[in-house]
């Protein structure tokens, strides 16, 4: 398997601008997460989903961002408009299921906004 | 609240040495805790994995240990080499099945 999948890998737009962020999970796991990472705040769940089904959207900081889940193998992170608080490395990871199973990380994306 | 803080920020040794990386939390009541690695410009790896109803979880030169009670986690690196310089990260999953991270050590080995 070639692991979690996330496209583009670096991003940089300015602000106001849309990204669309997008990740492809392993074949066969039900979990699909949405982290950001940045040096001030360290690691962050944004959102998560548990066959294809939002289960929990709490750390998504405003209205701004919406995440979807179209089907089992692809996500998509959007981020309209786009601001320079933004900056960060986004990952996606995906895991067997939504319990206790171990995730399976991403390369994430850098993302800049001007 | 679930808190999870692991000391030091970063650490530095020669090559060779045995280590010891720590990591603390808040709330005894978790499923399990993980430890992951990071490198540069990359996604996190999954290490090792230890459900709350175990003590330790070895691989390789790797062993991990959990002490639910003290809310205590170690990881331990024998025989340190260059590449394992990276930043580690713990993670305990709580009792709404969330992974809550800790700020990670950075370890740099000195050949």
């Amino acid at each position: 398997d070639a692991g979690v999948i996330q496209s583009p890998r670096h991003e940089v737009t300015e602000m106001g601008q849309e990204v669309t962020l997008r990740c492809k999970p392993i074949s066969g796991h039900n979990s699909l997460f949405w982290y950001r990472q940045t040096m001030m705040r360290g690691l962050e769940l944004l959102i998560y989903f548990n066959n294809n089904v939002p289960i929990d959207d709490s750390g998504m900081p405003e209205d701004r961002f919406s995440a979807k889940m179209p089907n089992a193998s692809f996500s998509t992170l959007k981020i309209q408009p786009s601001e320079p608080r933004d900056s960060a490395v986004y990952f996606c990871a995906s895991s067997l299921g939504q319990g206790t199973d171990t995730q399976y990380f991403g390369p994430g994306t850098r993302l800049t906004v001007l | 609240k679930q808190e999870v803080t692991q000391i030091p920020a970063a650490l530095s040794v020669p090559e060779g040495e045995n280590l010891v990386l720590n990591c603390s939390f808040t709330d005894s009541a978790i499923y399990n805790l993980q430890w992951f690695r990071q490198d540069p410009g990359k996604g996190l790896t999954s290490l090792l994995l230890i459900q709350s109803s175990q003590r330790e979880q070895t691989s390789g030169r790797l062993n991990a240990s959990l002490d639910k009670s003290s809310g205590r986690s170690t990881l331990y690196i024998a025989a340190s080499q260059p590449g394992d310089s990276a930043t580690y990260l713990c993670a305990v999953r709580d009792s709404n099945y969330q992974l809550i991270w800790g700020a990670g050590t950075k370890l740099i080995i000195k050949p």
